[in-house]
């Protein structure tokens, strides 16, 4: 099993570009997430699904959009990038709904916007 | 007071030391607990869940006093290998998403 996985690794945008962040995981979790890492801070809850068609908002959602198609996939769209979207991106999954067990965490994605 | 609070160090410790980090919640309806590990430019990763009476896996032992809503990591006999941030994580309410503190850095030296 890959696990989480995440791409790309880096990116550098301009201001006012737009991207997509990809994850997938090929545990069949049914539960996945977007978190943003602040240097020095805790990470922060973008956006969550609890199945294929199912999203929600987080802490943080302003300035991003999820789909979740199927189960394996939960991509995070950044539409107008401002330098505070600046950050640090780690996708996760779970088995078990937001907060009772284990989230599995990908590689992250380092975005800086200039 | 923050949602979750840690010192976030550094700590800086030899190896063989035994060191202990606090954790402070501020949402009394809090139901799970954990800690997770960071490397340095890597993902979190579970550590350990915290339970209730306490629980413990090898040099590591958790602590939760649910009254003064703090918790507890303890790390005996520490290694190079043990150098990592401590992520502190609770849940708000039941069935809500984890809140992660900032972290408390240990640095472990040969």
């Amino acid at each position: 099993n890959a696990g989480v996985t995440q791409t790309p690794k880096f990116r550098i945008l301009k201001i006012g570009q737009s991207m997509t962040l990809q994850c997938a995981q090929d545990m069949n979790h049914n539960y996945m997430y977007w978190y943003r890492q602040d240097p020095g801070m805790g990470l922060k809850l973008i956006y969550y699904s609890v199945g294929a068609g199912i999203t929600d908002k987080g802490e943080v959602p302003n300035g991003y959009n999820v789909s979740r198609s199927t189960t394996e996939d939960f991509p995070l769209r950044l539409e107008l990038a401002a330098p505070s979207q600046t950050s640090v991106y780690f996708c996760a999954s779970s088995y078990y709904p937001l907060s009772y067990n284990e989230q599995f965490f990908g590689p992250g994605t380092r975005l800086t916007v200039l | 007071r923050k949602e979750v609070e840690q010192d976030p160090g550094p700590f800086n410790v030899p190896e063989g030391a035994t060191v202990a980090f606090n954790c402070t919640y501020s949402n009394s309806a809090s139901q799970s607990f954990f800690w997770y590990r960071q490397d340095c430019r890597k993902e979190p990763k579970l550590l350990m869940s915290v339970y209730s009476s306490g629980n413990e896996d090898g040099r590591f032992t958790a602590q939760l006093n649910r009254a003064s809503q703090y918790i507890s990591l303890l790390i005996r006999d520490s290694k190079l290998s043990d150098s990592a941030t401590y992520l502190c994580v609770v849940n708000g309410q039941a069935g809500t998403a984890l809140i992660f503190g900032k972290g408390t850095t240990l640095s472990v030296s040969s």
